[in-house]
């Protein structure tokens, strides 16, 4: 069964961190994503990792903030979250590059 | 960065319809494509893949078809559980991108 499971989220002010987790089984794991949806918007790509963790891709409006990585002795992917904004808030998802979602954890971003 | 235009953005449907929703890019994905159900308050989930895949356990009823930069997706008889928003995504190139979405209402 195919499971992927995000951890980490939660509230934080403007300017903080947070380390997000996603724990994954049941599928190859290959390259792989982070996804992010704002309240009542569609899905936005925030960052992918090469299988073997080598290569990493950032949207522009997290890079230089947010790193992505992973362990592949544990099938999990982290997403560190610096210098985090009020547009930053929404649901983050791990997705595998196969198409699949973990259920998401709400980051939000307030003062 | 390759755009992917989606529509339409809505769609006021009755049981039994046939559903047609478009994804264009902005440049050759070839089949790099996945059609994604969003309910509220849910994580998207996958029903086609490869542009034209049926995802494992996904129902026949639904269906995508298309290559280059244009594609479909096509529910062939609505059903009240297919009532949610549809996306495509294309996984072509960095930075993965997402159609606006098409959100289904029941006339």
């Amino acid at each position: 069964e195919v499971q992927l499971l995000e951890s980490g989220g939660g509230l934080v002010r403007p300017g903080g961190s947070l380390r997000l987790s996603c724990a994954t089984s049941g599928f190859a794991f290959t390259s792989m994503n982070w996804v992010r949806q704002a309240p009542g918007k569609g899905p936005e790509w925030v960052a992918s990792i090469s299988t073997s963790g080598d290569y990493t891709f950032y949207a522009d409006s997290v890079r230089g903030r947010f790193t992505i990585s992973r362990d592949n002795g544990k099938k999990s992917l982290y997403l560190q979250m610096n210098s985090l904004r009020a547009d930053d808030t929404g649901v983050y998802y791990c997705l595998s590059r196969r198409g699949y979602w973990g259920q998401g954890t709400l980051v939000t971003v307030t003062s | 960065d390759i755009q992917m235009t989606q529509s339409p953005s809505s769609l006021s449907t009755s049981v039994g319809d046939r559903v047609t929703i478009t994804c264009q890019a902005s440049q050759d994905i070839t089949n790099y494509l996945n059609w994604y159900q969003q309910k509220p308050g849910k994580a998207p989930k996958l029903l086609i893949y490869d542009a034209s895949t049926l995802e494992t356990g996904v129902p026949s009823r639904f269906s995508g078809s298309g290559s280059g930069t244009e594609f479909t997706f096509t529910i062939s008889s609505l059903q009240p559980d297919d009532i949610a928003t549809y996306y495509c995504q294309q996984y072509h190139d960095f930075p993965y991108t997402f159609g606006q979405g098409t959100r289904l209402e029941i006339k």
